[in-house]
């Protein structure tokens, strides 16, 4: 079962554009939601976060929008750059019995930037 | 920032021998370690948390006895894949927190590609 769920599988968006990546989640235990953007061939890098009392949350070109009676929050990269072009995986935590934070990854939005 | 050393970053090994991938916290202690396992095109699938000091905890579905974790010390943890075989091949990832940092910051090292031939 798929406890994050993301969409779209894949993106394409004009040098400039905005591109916007959105999820959604079952547990309502999760406490800590975090995007990560991973290079082929690399490890994923933590991008951005957001903790579920807040709304939004804006770092950079880079905006979380979370909405947590509807559980479901998105990534939306403002004037997205070729070097943007990479695979983004939301993802979900959860504190686990031996006090760490477990996380699960929503399938990745493979995000193409054309020039 | 915290910075994951993974080693090797990639390995081509005959099936039915093993590889001991390693991953390194190199500037913080971390008394917790994930491994990853991510598929071509795929999400990244958690097998298991390796503990300092203490037996690793495995996700369900994944073989202890294949998947041999260990975590020596506060810096590094070992995943050895045993007995290899070519559905074994995949993109393996760990990951380790910076208790002292206070934040949730999981840095993932750069994953290692294991091919069986």
């Amino acid at each position: 079962q798929q406890q994050v769920k993301q969409s779209p599988q894949s993106l394409i968006v004009q040098k400039g554009g905005i591109s916007i990546i959105n999820c959604a989640y079952e547990n309502t235990a999760f406490d800590y939601f975090p995007w990560y953007q991973q290079f082929p061939g690399k490890g994923p890098a933590l991008l951005i976060a957001i903790r579920p009392d807040v709304s939004e949350k804006k770092e950079g070109r880079f905006t979380i929008s979370f909405n947590k009676s509807a559980k479901q929050f998105s990534l939306h990269i403002m004037d997205s750059q070729p070097g943007d072009s990479a695979t983004y995986f939301c993802a979900a935590s959860i504190k686990g019995s031996g006090g760490y934070q477990k996380v699960t990854f929503g399938t990745g939005t493979k995000l193409q930037v054309i020039p | 920032g915290a910075v994951v050393s993974q080693h090797p970053s990639w390995v081509i090994c005959k099936s039915g021998t093993s590889v001991k991938i390693e991953c390194r916290s190199l500037d913080f202690q971390a008394t917790t370690m994930f491994w990853y396992r991510q598929f071509p095109k795929q999400s990244l699938m958690l097998m298991a948390t390796s503990n300092e000091g203490s037996k690793a905890t495995y996700e369900q579905g994944v073989e202890k006895d294949k998947f041999l974790i260990n975590h020596a010390s506060l810096t590094l943890s070992t995943l050895t894949v045993t007995s290899a075989h070519p559905e074994d091949s995949s993109f393996y990832i760990c990951s380790a927190r910076d208790t002292a940092s206070g934040a949730f910051g999981y840095t993932f090292g750069s994953g290692t590609r294991l091919t069986v031939v």
